[in-house]
């Protein structure tokens, strides 16, 4: 089905481990983003791509990586978690209107 | 630093009332504005979009724009309990967020 996907939709990890959010998506939108949002903060942007291979930083990048080789896919690295990380995250795509395309969310628990 | 600021909830509002949302933001190159409605536990999804000066109305949804003083607003009007939700505004380039004001419409 066409859409925007993330997985897990749930991860429970422990200080210090890696992990890997994954965003997928069927439209061929050039955009890409990731968001965190926790109560009193909005959603708040981590990373963005304009394209395959591009990518920018946003207002809280500290802490995560991205990568994105293919458009459709737009993962999210947690180098050594932290409970500060603790939070949902969303991904999103959009197209030539702007509009964003949001995934169910990622409810990440650090313990 | 770009920065989008809403006001300050949570906002209540009686049914069939005009619920008014308000939205400044710092970086004079934003070029267009949206607004996301989200309900608890779920994604945004978009409510309307507008990129030029004054008013876009799409059924009972108006948004204002601003671009002189900064400033984007959006109306409700015949708020509905259905409407209860937080309501957040985003700004491109980048498309970050306001903060959100949840609000919540009583029967």
């Amino acid at each position: 089905d066409a859409g925007i996907t993330q997985s897990p939709r749930y991860k429970i990890t422990e200080t210090g481990r890696q992990v890997t959010l994954m965003c997928h998506q069927t439209w061929s939108h050039s955009y890409m983003f990731w968001y965190r949002q926790d109560l009193g903060h909005g959603l708040r942007l981590i990373y963005y791509s304009a394209a395959a291979d591009i990518t920018d930083k946003g207002e809280v990048p500290d802490g995560y990586v991205v990568s994105r080789s293919k458009t459709e896919n737009f993962p999210l690295t947690l180098e050594s978690a932290t409970r500060s990380q603790t939070s949902v995250y969303f991904c999103a795509s959009s197209g030539k209107t702007g509009e964003l395309f949001f995934g169910e969310g990622s409810r990440l628990t650090v313990l | 630093q770009k920065e989008v600021e809403q006001n300050s909830g949570p906002l209540s509002v009686p049914e069939g009332a005009i619920a008014s949302l308000n939205c400044t933001y710092s970086d004079r190159g934003s070029q267009s504005f949206f607004w996301y409605r989200q309900y608890s536990g779920k994604s945004p999804e978009l409510i309307m979009f507008i990129y030029s000066n004054g008013d876009k109305e799409d059924g009972r949804f108006t948004a204002q724009l601003n671009k002189a003083s900064q400033y984007v607003s959006l109306l409700i009007r015949d708020s509905q309990p259905s409407d209860s939700a937080t309501y957040l505004c985003a700004v491109r380039v980048d498309m970050r967020f306001g903060a959100g004001t949840r609000l919540t419409v009583k029967p």
